[in-house]
Order: C-alpha cells, then structure tokens, then sequence
C-alpha cells in the first residue's frame, strides 16, 4: 500500500540553523500533511499541501510538493529548541478516502 | 473547542489479559474516528477507522477489534493480549472531509 517515506531518519542541528526533511510517496494523492510529534505524546498537525500546489508556508515552515517526482520537503527556518521532535509525513490517497498513510518519522534535535 | 481523550496513558497487561483502551472526543458531532499503533522508531499503522455509530472498518488483521457504541466513543478491544500487542496506541479524530486528524496523547501498553 501507498506509504510516505521520509529522510533522512534523524537530524541534529543547531538552534538557529535550517532544518529540512523530504518525504516520498508511490502513487497520486489528493494531499499531503506534516505532523509533528514530542516524545511520548500524540501527533500535532502543521501544514497541508493539496496535490495542485507547489508551495505553502505557515510561520517558520515552509513545505513544497513535487508531484512529478512524488516527493515533498519540510524546511523549518531558524530552529529553536523547541521544535525538538518527531516529523511525520503523511499522504491522503483519493476524494472520499478518509484514511492517511504515515511514513516512518524524522527525529530532528535542535541543539541550543 | 474540540478535544480529544484518551486513557490509560500507560497499562501494563499478562499475556492472555483482555484488554479495552477509550477513547472520546468533545465538542464535535459525527467524527471520522481513527486508531493507529505506533512501534518504537516506526511510523503509524492504522488498525481501525470509523465514519459513524457503528461502522467499523478493519485495515489488518489482527488480535484486536474496535467497537463506537456512541457518537464520539471510540474502543479498542482485545479478548486475549499478544506479546505483540504491546506498543504506543494513538485515538484521532477528523471531520466529515477527513482532515486534519487530532491525535489524542495515546496509551503505552506493555505486554508482559
């Protein structure tokens, strides 16, 4: 089944640099979605790209699809602690399919 | 506001041990109703979805079964715990379009 792939797996970065995480995925879609997740807790939605859009931003997040090459990045911009997490990304197939497929997560650490 | 609960936060379960795992949403009506199993290091699996009372949709098979007597209640079953059963277990919910899913904080269930 259609499953979105990230990578790299982990990331550590310094606070204040870039972080930038791809995800790839297998056949069409109606969207792709990012998810952030702390350690322990559930998944927080971030952004959502529709599959006839190329780019979209939301505060220091930028996230871009390539649906040619069925791929899409996460860029978080001038990183903070705080955004020490887990990155999902996660693709909804068709209209009408209430169901997401994940891929594994990025670990990103953001070192102060 | 829309929110989203679930509990246990952690169980620790004998093999062979029934096991029932809740999960309830506010401030919403006719949710679409999703339970993941998340493995350490992995991404989510999706093991059951829900569009309304009484509609189950099953996407493994598996030791496990969902039950949503109610709106916004969704359950997860086992009559007999597998040590494979163990993991971090994820509730979510979405409206009618199926985006974005809110994730609840999960249950860590051990099987010992």
């Amino acid at each position: 089944s259609q499953q979105g792939e990230e990578d790299p797996q982990a990331l550590s970065i310094q606070e204040g640099e870039n972080a930038t995480m791809n995800c790839s995925y297998k056949t069409s879609i109606n969207n792709l979605q990012w998810y952030r997740q702390n350690s322990g807790r559930g998944l927080v939605h971030l952004i959502l790209i529709r599959s006839n859009e190329r780019e979209k931003h939301s505060g220091r997040l930028r996230v871009t699809l390539d649906t040619s090459k069925k791929s899409s990045s996460l860029l978080i911009t001038a990183s903070r602690a705080a955004d020490t997490a887990s990155y999902f990304c996660a693709v909804r197939r068709g209209y009408g399919n209430n169901r997401l497929a994940f891929g594994k997560g990025n670990q990103v650490v953001v070192i102060p | 506001s829309q929110t989203i609960h679930q509990w246990p936060a952690t169980l620790v379960q004998p093999v062979g041990s029934p096991l029932s795992l809740e999960c309830t949403v506010e401030g919403t009506s006719n949710p679409n109703l999703y339970w993941y199993r998340q493995a350490a290091g992995r991404g989510l699996q999706l093991l059951f979805y829900s569009v309304g009372i009484g509609q189950i949709s099953s996407e493994v098979p598996q030791n496990l079964s969902a039950s949503r007597p109610q709106d916004r209640q969704f359950i997860l079953s086992s009559k007999k715990l597998l040590l494979s059963d163990s993991g971090f277990y994820l509730c979510a919910w979405a409206g009618p379009g199926g985006e974005p899913q809110h994730f609840g904080d999960g249950t860590r269930l051990s099987i010992l």
